[in-house]
């Protein structure tokens, strides 16, 4: 079983549309869940944090948690073609299974998110 | 706010060369990792440091890499007789103290090329 499973799409919506992407882990001692977008040949770049169940809301974007189904998604809201990139969900868990401290997030593979004009 | 910086940006090297990625963490960050994208794949953990201490490095492949971060100076990681199955983006992050539950921030990565 994969540790963090994303559709890896293409996942394609109209300019002004709501895109909805999701993620499930597997990992039930995870705390801490991050989206991270990832333009074409660039770096990671942080867009949403979540560490509790319910939502979160910033801008364009709202981070859903659910714990018990061991579930997180982000919504983005009046798609931009400018938001036309990978999404990589990632999870921490602080305690790991290392006898120690492990901070490492663990990623999924992606879902590749077309707006179009 | 100088982010974290990574070099080289690209880096080329044939079979058997070694090659040696460099990370400055973000200002106040003291928790560097390393992670790899191989083509097609999503980003793995390599490896966790802190000054001077490696405290998780069970991303990193057995033999031919090791990493490292001075008290002076960028992290480095370094990848000996490099093979073309090592060609990827090798990507940097930092974060603050606290690294239980705050956020990492990446670099822009050293995309390595093994010819």
């Amino acid at each position: 079983q994969k540790e963090v499973e994303q559709n890896s799409g293409p996942l394609s919506v109209p300019e002004g549309a709501i895109a909805s992407l999701n993620c499930t882990y597997s990992d039930r001692g995870s705390q801490s869940f991050f989206w991270y977008r990832q333009y074409s040949g660039k770096s990671p770049e942080l867009i949403m944090s979540i560490y509790s169940n319910g939502d979160k809301e910033d801008g364009r974007f709202t981070a859903q948690l659910n714990k018990a189904s061991q579930y997180v998604s982000l919504l983005i809201r009046d798609s931009q073609p400018s938001d036309s990139a990978t999404y990589l969900c990632a999870v921490k868990n602080p305690f790991g299974n290392s006898g120690g401290s492990n901070y490492k997030l663990t990623f999924g593979k992606g879902t590749l998110l077309t707006v179009n004009p | 706010n100088a982010g974290v910086m990574q070099n080289p940006r690209h880096l080329v090297r044939r079979r058997g060369q070694e090659a040696r990625l460099r990370c400055s963490p973000m200002k106040g960050h003291s928790h560097v990792y390393w992670y790899r994208q191989l083509p097609e794949e999503g980003l793995k953990f390599m490896v966790y440091l802190q000054k001077e201490n490696i405290i998780d490095e069970s991303g990193m492949p057995k033999e031919r890499f090791s990493a490292e971060f001075p008290k002076e100076g960028p992290s480095i990681l370094r990848i000996q007789q490099v093979v073309r199955g090592d060609s990827a983006a090798y990507f940097c992050a930092s974060s603050p103290v606290l690294a239980g539950v705050n956020e990492q921030y990446f670099g822009p990565g050293t995309r390595l090329t093994v010819t």
